[in-house]
């Protein structure tokens, strides 16, 4: 049984422009949900998708956006990218009924660069 | 919003001791509190949860306990062993306003052989 899956692993960028990271989440679940965890930090929220909508989001701008496709599996996408944003992005997911209440399971994030 | 804090942010001990790691949240609301072990390189993964309805949990050499007057968690592992050696992150979250985990900031944790 695949857990959650995501790519790339990792990759560098520069000031400005747009990256896409894409998540598979474990099977059976329905629910992906992101966060960023910058380097010595614990992973801070950025949005939640349930039924191909965005559900809850967390303190992220706008240039965050994200997609969730029919087969449960999602993008995570960033625009304008800025030294700041370099962390590693997790995604993580949950099995139906679950989505608000329920363990997360986590992949092995993608670490992105921003130079 | 929810704001969960962690203590200490590095903890060293020798095998065979036990280590005690200590969180606090603000939400009153908050009814979930799992912890997640992270090593080098590596996915978190959920070692233990307790929800508000209990006051300890225990799996082994782990438990955790929970304060809901005092709004404060702890994770506590007994017989420590090299292997414990990780990042533990505590997390909370809560049954209104945005329903996701808040994490804490982590503590690194050291067993010397």
């Amino acid at each position: 049984d695949a857990g959650v899956t995501q790519s790339p692993t990792h990759l560098i960028k520069t000031r400005g422009q747009q990256v896409t990271l894409r998540c598979s989440p474990k099977s059976g679940h329905d629910t992906v949900s992101w966060y960023q965890q910058a380097l010595g930090q614990g992973p801070q929220f950025i949005f939640q998708y349930y039924e191909e909508e965005e559900r809850q989001r967390g303190n992220f701008p706008d240039r965050f956006s994200g997609h969730q496709f029919p087969n449960y599996s999602s993008e995570l996408n960033v625009n304008a990218l800025l030294l700041g944003d370099s962390a590693l992005y997790l995604c993580a997911s949950s099995p139906p009924g679950q989505g608000i209440t329920g363990e997360l399971f986590f992949g092995e994030g993608s670490r992105l660069t921003v130079l | 919003g929810e704001n969960v804090e962690q203590h200490p942010s590095t903890l060293s001990v020798q095998e065979g001791d036990s280590a005690v790691i200590k969180c606090t949240y603000s939400d009153s609301a908050s009814n979930y509190f799992p912890w997640y072990k992270q090593e080098l390189g590596k996915r978190p993964q959920l070692i233990i949860d307790i929800r508000s309805n209990v006051g300890e949990k225990k799996d082994q050499r782990i438990a955790v306990t929970l304060n809901k007057t005092a709004k404060h968690f702890s994770l506590h592992i007994t017989e420590t062993q090299p292997e414990d050696s990780a990042v533990y992150f505590c997390a909370a979250r809560s049954q209104t306003g945005r329903r996701a985990l808040t994490f804490g900031s982590g503590t690194r944790l050291q067993v010397q052989p």
